[in-house]
């Protein structure tokens, strides 16, 4: 148990909706970052916050957008969903604001299908 | 830009048998490079990293990894593999600059047949 904890575990929904995916990082961690797993575009990092603020931005798409709140949770949130956003959506988190030098921690993921 | 190229999508080897997972990467500016695990089931977890230093970088569970600045490479080795470690495994690449940011390779499924 890395000490990360996704909701939900598994979501089902319909193309054109909006979901709202859920990360709560370890106790005294500052950064999250949202990565995207997919079988057609394999592992991609999203964006990464840090204390509240965005810290990195990789290849996330307009119709995402991510928050990170006073109390350290993450929310990723996902609109005008498409079959090609199917995917497990990880969660890490670090201690510093670099997961290059911080180790990160992964949660266990939610399972987005679009149908 | 950089890529992440892993030419193994899959890797069977018994049980005890030495193993190399190959991953190779493009870049024009300086590079930290990165591999983690994922067990069935599971979000990743950190092997090891090269950041700088000695190009011989030892990780946890036996695992190892030298970095090759003239062939571009960072290939993944253990000497005798368990069962427990079948899995995937994924090399990353970030620049030594500016903010973060991973490219990862697509794995490799390491399956340890008994």
């Amino acid at each position: 148990d890395s000490g990360v904890t996704q909701t939900p575990k598994h979501l089902i929904t319909a193309t054109g909706q909006r979901v709202t995916l859920r990360c709560s990082p370890r106790s005294g961690d500052l950064s999250v970052y949202w990565y995207q797993q997919s079988l057609d575009q394999g592992l991609q990092f999203l964006i990464q916050y840090y204390n509240g603020e965005e810290r990195a931005k990789g290849n996330i798409l307009e119709r995402f957008s991510a928050q990170q709140f006073p109390d350290l949770h993450s929310e990723l949130n996902l609109s005008s969903l498409e079959l090609g956003d199917s995917a497990l959506y990880f969660c890490a988190s670090s201690e510093g604001g670099d997961g290059r030098y911080y180790e990160q921690y992964f949660g266990p993921g939610t399972r987005l299908t679009v149908t | 830009a950089q890529s992440v190229t892993q030419l193994d999508s899959q890797v069977p080897v018994f049980e005890e048998a030495p193993v190399e997972l190959r991953c190779n990467y493009s870049s024009s500016v300086s590079v930290y490079l990165f591999w983690y695990v994922q067990y069935p089931n599971q979000g990743l977890q950190l092997l090891l990293k090269y950041l700088s230093g000695s190009t011989l970088v030892k990780g946890i569970n036996g695992f190892e990894a030298e970095f090759n600045k003239s062939q571009t490479s960072f290939h993944l080795r253990k000497p005798s593999v368990h069962i427990s470690d079948t899995a995937e495994y994924f090399c990353a690449v970030s620049d030594t600059s500016g903010t973060y940011k991973y490219i990862f390779g697509t794995g490799t499924r390491l399956k340890v047949l008994a």
